[in-house]
């Protein structure tokens, strides 16, 4: 009983390293979401798949890649981490109505020093 | 661009007093609204949701209000507890293909005793 699992749970990085966030759901469910969480901002929407095999850009796309692996994993990318990037990632996935909800992961903060 | 703003940023209430969490929107598509209860150190979890057919749904000591014409819904927490103790965040979505979420910034609750 996962749900959505994400690794790792924190990571410290240098300016202009990269990393992957990984992903991955046991529920199902077609749709799968990047936000990032900052303080006074609320959750911002970075990249979404609707279905495997797509994927769309949100509100915060800059600096970001995305790859849905298959329709259990979607994977985060930072090509060149920047201090602006220090954030708490949260992945999520849902059915394709929302009526459903969303299941969130446990989220990885992550720190660029 | 903030197309659902929270208010307040924080909130004390006493233990078994009422807690009020106020949400707007600005686009007149959206048609789901949920409310999610995050704690510290875990990601976002469903509380409550309603469609905008309905202008009240309750679970509980939780209800949502909402207001079509005003473009405003609400969160009552009845009865208040210190296990409420959470950050609340409201959203909204249209449904399609690839429902996004839209989340307010956040509302930071502490239930004293």
């Amino acid at each position: 009983n996962a749900g959505v699992t994400q690794t790792p749970k924190f990571q410290v990085l240098k300016t202009g390293q990269s990393m992957t966030l990984q992903c991955a759901q046991d529920m199902n469910h077609n749709s799968m979401y990047w936000y990032r969480q900052d303080p006074g901002m609320g959750l911002r929407l970075i990249y979404y798949s609707a279905s495997e095999g797509t994927t769309d850009k949100g509100e915060v796309p800059n600096g970001y890649n995305v790859s849905r692996l298959n329709k259990r994993e979607f994977s985060l990318r930072l090509e060149s981490a920047a201090p602006s990037q220090t954030s708490v990632y949260f992945c999520a996935s849902s059915e394709l109505r929302t009526y459903y909800g969303y299941t969130f992961g446990s989220g990885t903060r992550l720190t660029v020093v | 661009q903030q197309q659902v703003k929270q208010s307040p940023q924080s909130l004390i209430v006493q233990k078994g007093g009422i807690s009020i969490i106020n949400c707007a929107y600005e686009n007149t598509a959206f048609d789901y609204f949920p409310w999610y209860q995050q704690f510290p150190g875990k990601g976002p979890a469903l509380l409550i949701a309603i469609r905008p057919d309905v202008s009240e749904k309750k679970e509980g000591r939780f209800t949502i209000s909402f207001n079509k014409s005003a473009k405003q819904f609400s969160l009552h927490i009845m009865d208040s507890q210190p296990g409420d103790s959470a950050t609340y965040f409201c959203a909204a979505s249209q449904t399609g293909t690839a429902s996004k979420l839209t989340f307010g910034t956040g509302t930071r609750l502490q239930v004293t005793l």
